[in-house]
């Protein structure tokens, strides 16, 4: 099956960005999404990228997609203790009605 | 509106025991799933429904049973329970007009223990 990997940990200082990784094997995906997760809570949709797009903006988050190195990545600029959170990447593919999801980033904010 | 509700929040089972989890929501989306969610993996999809009388098996089916009989509501039954069992379990929902076509709205979870 698809394989989604992330890195499991990130720490950052209040201000700075952030940037979050996400590597995927299929290529034949269609979307790409970034979710967010604080405790005790379900997934949040933060952003999403269509598959033909390599860049997308919105306010404080830079999504990134390199099709060729199958590499997707999430800025957070002026990381404030609030988006302290699991962060997870997902992809849909072509055909399929599901999402593979990858494994999940904490991103601890240091105030 | 209320969104994606599940009930209970908190389960402990024994081993062999049945229950059901419950969820609903209150968008008219015809698109609901359940997923699992286990330390050091990904969400992975469960069953998902794509409008009432429409269930189908996602990735991890075994063990579970799903029924949509109307547009809000998605139980999940665990027929007896198992420790592999033991996880998060989430029911999300999606309008199926979307053009990103994601689960956008996610319940709270429901966090199974099975001993």
């Amino acid at each position: 099956g698809e394989d989604v990997e992330q890195s499991l940990f990130l720490s950052v200082r209040e201000g700075d960005s952030s940037v979050i990784n996400c590597t995927y094997t299929d290529s034949s995906s269609t979307y790409l999404y970034w979710y967010k997760q604080e405790p005790g809570a379900g997934l949040q949709l933060l952003t999403y990228i269509f598959s033909n797009m390599d860049m997308k903006q919105d306010q404080r988050l830079t999504v990134l997609l390199n099709k060729k190195d199958k590499h997707l990545s999430l800025r957070i600029a002026d990381t404030q203790t609030g988006d302290s959170a699991i962060y997870f990447c997902a992809e849909k593919l072509t055909g399929a009605n599901n999402l593979f999801f990858g494994t999940g980033t904490r991103l601890t904010v240091i105030p | 509106n209320a969104g994606v509700t599940q009930t209970p929040k908190f389960q402990v089972l024994k081993t062999g025991q049945s229950m059901t989890l419950q969820c609903a929501q209150d968008m008219n989306h015809e698109y609901m799933s359940w997923y699992r969610q286990d330390p050091g993996m990904g969400l992975r999809l469960i069953h998902y429904s794509v409008g009432a009388g429409i269930t189908d098996q996602g990735e991890v089916p075994n063990g579970y049973n799903v029924s949509r009989s109307t547009t809000e509501d998605f139980p999940l039954r665990l027929l007896s329970a198992a420790p592999s069992q033991t996880s998060v379990y989430f029911c999300a929902s999606r309008a199926t007009d979307r053009g990103m076509n994601t689960e956008a709205f996610f319940g709270q979870g429901t966090r199974l223990t099975v001993v």
